[in-house]
């Protein structure tokens, strides 16, 4: 099985700082990665599916990047709504993976 | 507007069985795959089972491999999972979500919550 290692598991930043979260595969899984936020309560979103591509209705300070076995989430201003936990998740090759999440909170 | 309406969880003892639905409206059910994901009560989300979209390959995560079985009847706009051998580790709020062109998982049920207690 693919593992998936987020990091860092928890943050905390100021409104507008810049955020990175990085997400690391066990071996290449190409760019089949989503990124999704969960704020608690409520039902994932998918933020950003093929490692880069922003879903509609996303805010653009959100983006990702990355390929082969190391990807990043940016938020590039930090707001407050963005308080939440990010996974990420390959879907390269079966089962399908998330990582444990980041919590991230706002300062 | 696309939604997927869960039906079914609650609470089970161990070693029980138990079938969730998710009914799916506002988009072509029979073109997109769908999967089940699961969250444990305080923890991260889990991948358990897909289907492709007219039903012919099914995949699971070892954790339910032989317990469950993932189906669909696209007549019915329908997705099911049904689980036998219900241990204490199921116990988690159950989503059913859809697999966007891109492969991640767009859409997702409300969650229905499943406790595996005696």
């Amino acid at each position: 099985d693919i593992q998936m290692t987020q990091s860092p598991s928890s943050l905390s930043a100021f409104v507008g700082d810049r955020v990175t979260i990085t997400c690391r595969a066990s071996q290449s899984i190409g760019g089949w990665l989503a990124w999704y936020q969960q704020k608690p309560g409520r039902v994932p979103n998918l933020l950003i599916s093929k490692a880069s591509d922003l879903e509609s209705d996303v805010p653009f300070r959100f983006s990702g990047s990355g390929s082969g076995t190391e990807f990043t989430l940016t938020i590039s201003s930090l707001q407050p709504d963005d308080s939440a936990t990010y996974y990420c998740q390959q879907y390269s090759s079966y089962p399908w993976t998330f990582g444990l999440g980041t919590k991230v909170e706002i300062k | 507007e696309v939604y997927l309406v869960q039906s079914g969880g609650g609470l089970v003892e161990p070693g029980g069985s138990l079938r969730l639905s998710c009914a799916a409206s506002g988009f072509t059910f029979t073109n997109f795959e769908m999967n089940w994901v699961r969250q444990a009560p305080g923890k991260g989300l889990e991948w358990v089972s897909y289907i492709n979209s007219g039903g012919t390959i099914k995949k699971y995560a070892d954790s339910v491999k032989g317990r469950t079985t993932i189906s669909r009847d696209n007549a019915k706009n329908s997705l099911y999972l049904q689980m036998i051998s219900l241990r204490a580790e199921d116990t988690a709020i159950y989503y059913c979500a859809r697999v966007s062109g891109g492969g991640g998982s767009d859409c997702w049920g409300q969650g229905t919550l499943v406790t595996v207690s005696s």
